[in-house]
């Protein structure tokens, strides 16, 4: 498996604040994930990396930003965080080596409270 | 992305077989069929792909309709660990460059 961390695991915040998650891989893969689910959704994708600088918005960007400026970091921050913020964040690392597994390879989360 | 259509909720019982059914009648004739799931607490993870056959792994075997717009996931001996939300996914193999598309999946109940 594709060694992938997030940090902190768990955070509570103010709202108003600024937030930054940290997602950390092992093993170089090009493509990184911020997903955010919350009560009765599936996960949803916040923005994503195809490489070191770049990064596209995905389906719920709003109110957050992102930095890759390693390959082996992928940083998601609340510029301020709201309430409506409060979730649990996964990352993900797209491998295409192993085309065995399907893809795609997810970090354990962090859980995120805006009070 | 391609919709895939699943029932919110199943439930079965310990040791016995389990079949998840995913309704995806527009799918493109590129996309895969993925499966994950997510235990309680945990991130998704891998279980199962396939395209147009069969496909049997250690974790599980997935049917494909010889149309291809349904697909069933088939846990052979249902565990409680088992107990979980899977989720049928379409696209590329490894995905888009845009991650996978998450519907809300079915969530598995395993009565011991």
């Amino acid at each position: 498996d594709a060694g992938i961390t997030q940090s902190p695991r768990h955070k509570v915040t103010e709202t108003g604040t600024p937030v930054t998650l940290r997602c950390h891989q092992t093993e170089n893969h090009r493509y990184m994930y911020w997903y955010r689910q919350d009560p009765g959704h599936g996960l949803r994708l916040i923005h994503y990396s195809y490489g070191v600088k770049d990064t596209d918005k995905g389906e719920v960007s709003d109110g957050y930003s992102v930095s890759r400026s390693k390959t082996e970091d992928f940083l998601l921050t609340l510029e301020s965080a709201t309430s409506s913020q409060t979730s649990v964040y996964f990352c993900a690392i797209r491998e295409i080596r192993d085309r065995r597994r399907g893809g795609y390879t997810f970090g354990s989360g962090t859980r995120l409270t805006v009070v | 992305d391609a919709k895939t259509t699943q029932p919110n909720s199943m439930e079965s019982n310990e040791e016995e077989p389990v079949h998840l059914p995913c309704n995806h009648s527009t799918i493109s004739g590129t996309d895969y069929i993925h499966w994950y799931r997510q235990l309680p607490s945990q991130g998704p993870e891998y279980v199962i792909h396939g395209l147009t056959s069969n496909v049997n792994n250690r974790m599980a075997s997935l049917a494909i309709a010889e149309d291809r717009k349904s697909s069933t996931l088939i846990l052979h001996r249902a565990t409680l660990r088992d107990a979980a939300v899977y989720y049928c996914i379409l696209g590329l193999l490894g995905g888009g460059a845009d991650g996978l598309t998450f519907g809300k999946g079915t969530h598995l109940i395993i009565q011991p």
